[in-house]
Formats: structure tokens, C-alpha cells, sequence
């Protein structure tokens, strides 16, 4: 298993349009997170999944934004109607049932 | 949500070891202490955690202190390759276990 993987690693796109990420855990990891981080500060958590139900979502993720986890294998973060403020990080952990996380290298997104 | 204070940044002679504090006077009793670092334009990276005994692992030690409200995690020889944020941070085990981070500590590492 080579870790956690994301899915593209840049992304560039127009304000207004709608862009979609993919995490790939590692395998039987039933535990997936996503965060986002910004220049200069620690990872934001957005929304966390336990085999595929969405347990918990942070008061960041606004409606334009939606997870999924189908299966309770990999999982998709898409945002809708980008703004320039979506510019950030994305990044995807996975955990099974030790306590540590593995992140994935993140997927920057840049908002035009 | 338990909240962690770290020092913004921090220097180090390569091959001398490193205190990197962290305070968390809030911490409850089923809150584990963990600390990750980040290497730039990559993700977090696990370093080691613990609950109330001291820890140690091949990358560090992680010294808490007697009432949970502080810890220190301990690189015993910095390297170059140890310049990095280190973070630390509580997770919960009661009602999600989701990471929240601060802002981190920015490791400096001079040769």
C-alpha cells in the first residue's frame, strides 16, 4: 500500500465553476478525513467519515461544498460555484484502528 | 473543542536535541495527546502520541507532564530533515475523532 492518495494534485479553475477532488484511503482504513489548509495555517477540519457514513462536518463546509464516501471506500469533496476564497489545500486522512492519521499530499486548489 | 498553545517558531543546532513545548490546560481525561509535523508542500506526517505515560519512538519522545496540561515532544539528535511545523493537538475519542490543529511551530534547524 503506497498511503494515502488525492487525486488531481493541482487544480486551476474559473470562479463559478464546480471542481471535484478524490482520496483514495489506504485499504481497510474505515476512518477518512478531509481538511483544508490555507498559507501560513494549521489544517482546517471539514468533515469526517466512519466506513461511509458522514459523522460529523464542520461549520466551514457551506452548502456550496458536499463529501461523499460511497462503499465506505474512496471519497470525493466537491465544491460548487468556486469563489476565490475556496483558493487553499485540500487534504484527506485516513486512520483504521490504530490512533495516528496518514494524510495524502493534498490537492491545491486555485481559484482564477 | 480543547484547545493547544504552541510557540510560533523555534531554532536548533543540527545534532542537539529539541524541546518543542505545547500547553493544553483544557484537556480532558479521554483526549490523547498527539503531535504531527508537515514538511513543506507536503501533508502531515504522525510523529507519536500518548495518553498519561511518556512515549517514546524512533523519530521522538513525548514527555507529559503529571496533570496533562503540558507536553513536550523531545527530538533527541535535530537533522535537517527535521525542519519542519510540528503541531500539536488533542483528539477526542468520545463523539468523533477528528484532528483539530493549531497553528504549529515552525522548526528552524541551523547547520
Amino acid at each position: 500500500d503506497t498511503g494515502v492518495s488525492q487525486d488531481p494534485r493541482h487544480k486551476i479553475t474559473k470562479r463559478g465553476q464546480n471542481v471535484t477532488f478524490r482520496c483514495d484511503p489506504i485499504s481497510e482504513h474505515n476512518r477518512l478525513y478531509w481538511y483544508r489548509q490555507t498559507l501560513g495555517q494549521g489544517p482546517e477540519f471539514l468533515t469526517y467519515f466512519q466506513n461511509e457514513a458522514q459523522l460529523e462536518k464542520s461549520r466551514l463546509l457551506s452548502d456550496r461544498f458536499s463529501a461523499e464516501r460511497p462503499k465506505g471506500s474512496f471519497s470525493t469533496l466537491e465544491i460548487q460555484r468556486t469563489e476565490q476564497g475556496d483558493s487553499a489545500m485540500y487534504l484527506c486522512a485516513s486512520s483504521g484502528r490504530g490512533q495516528e492519521a496518514f494524510f495524502g499530499q493534498g490537492t491545491r486548489l486555485t481559484v482564477v | 473543542d480543547a484547545k493547544t498553545t504552541q510557540p510560533n517558531s523555534m531554532e536548533s543546532n543540527e545534532e542537539e536535541p529539541v524541546h518543542l513545548p505545547c500547553n493544553h490546560s483544557t484537556i480532558s481525561g479521554t483526549d490523547y495527546i498527539h503531535w504531527y509535523r508537515q514538511l513543506p508542500s507536503q501533508g502531515p506526517e504522525y510523529v507519536i502520541h500518548g495518553l498519561t505515560s511518556n512515549v517514546n519512538n524512533r523519530m521522538a519522545s513525548l514527555a507529559i507532564a503529571e496533570d496533562r496540561k503540558s507536553s513536550t515532544l523531545i527530538l533527541h539528535r535535530a537533522t535537517l530533515r527535521d525542519a519542519a511545523v510540528y503541531y500539536c493537538i488533542l483528539r477526542h475519542t468520545l463523539g468523533g475523532n477528528q484532528f483539530y490543529f493549531g497553528t504549529g511551530t515552525s522548526l528552524t534547524v541551523i547547520p
